[in-house]
């Protein structure tokens, strides 16, 4: 199976800044690629699917890049409610795998 | 919008059967792949299986075919059973809706809250 791995495990940013947060595949999964929020008490949020194209009310600072191994899930200007876990989820290849997570928290 | 909301009893004994529903709000499940999604404590999520309406299933072969998942559209719910289970089993599990898929895998829209079953006798 493919194995998602992310970058950083957390991520410590004030308020306002750019969050960038990496998701690599252990093989090519060509677009086929999602990312989910997950705050506390609430339930994962979809955010991007096709590696790049944003989920239905997702607001336009979340940005998601890349293809095959790489790719990159970025906020632009961090809100307070935007202090959560990120997970990226391959689902190219069967089983759909999900990566660790990369916790972004307020610094 | 479409809710999810897992129910099932939150400890089950080593070797015996795991049973959670998933029951849905809002929207009518039919023409969606309803997925099981598992956590455990300081892990990633993994997969353990999809259901689509008519029936047809598919699981994560990481289960060793202990998973049976079932659909029952007129009350808007599906079901996931998980046989022989062992401490590794505990997780929070979640129920899914996929939003789309490609010919293999899905990605999800609606999420339940989720529920932690402990394995433990």
């Amino acid at each position: 199976e493919i194995v998602m791995t992310q970058s950083p495990a957390t991520l410590s940013l004030p308020q306002g800044e750019r969050a960038t947060l990496s998701c690599r595949a252990s093989h090519s999964v060509n677009i086929n690629l999602a990312w989910y929020q997950k705050r506390p008490g609430q339930p994962h949020r979809l955010l991007m699917y096709d590696a790049t194209t944003r989920a239905t009310d997702i607001p336009a600072r979340f940005s998601g890049s890349g293809s095959g191994t790489e790719f990159t899930l970025t906020i632009s200007g961090l809100q307070s409610e935007d202090f959560a876990v990120y997970y990226c989820q391959q689902y190219n290849q069967w089983p759909s795998t999900f990566g660790q997570g990369t916790k972004v928290e307020i610094k | 919008q479409m809710q999810l909301q897992e129910s099932g009893p939150g400890r089950v004994k080593p070797s015996e059967t795991l049973s959670l529903t998933c029951t849905v709000s809002g929207a009518s499940i039919r023409n969606y792949y309803c997925n099981w999604i598992r956590q455990p404590a300081g892990k990633g999520p993994e997969w353990i299986g999809r259901i689509y309406t008519s029936g047809s299933t598919n699981y994560n072969p990481s289960l060793k075919s202990r998973a049976t998942m079932s659909v029952d559209t007129s009350k808007n719910q599906f079901s996931l059973k998980l046989s022989s289970v062992t401490a590794a089993d505990t997780a929070i599990y979640y129920c899914a809706k996929a939003r789309d898929c490609t010919n293999v895998a899905c990605y999800y829209d609606s999420w339940g809250q989720g529920t932690l079953v402990t394995v433990s006798s």
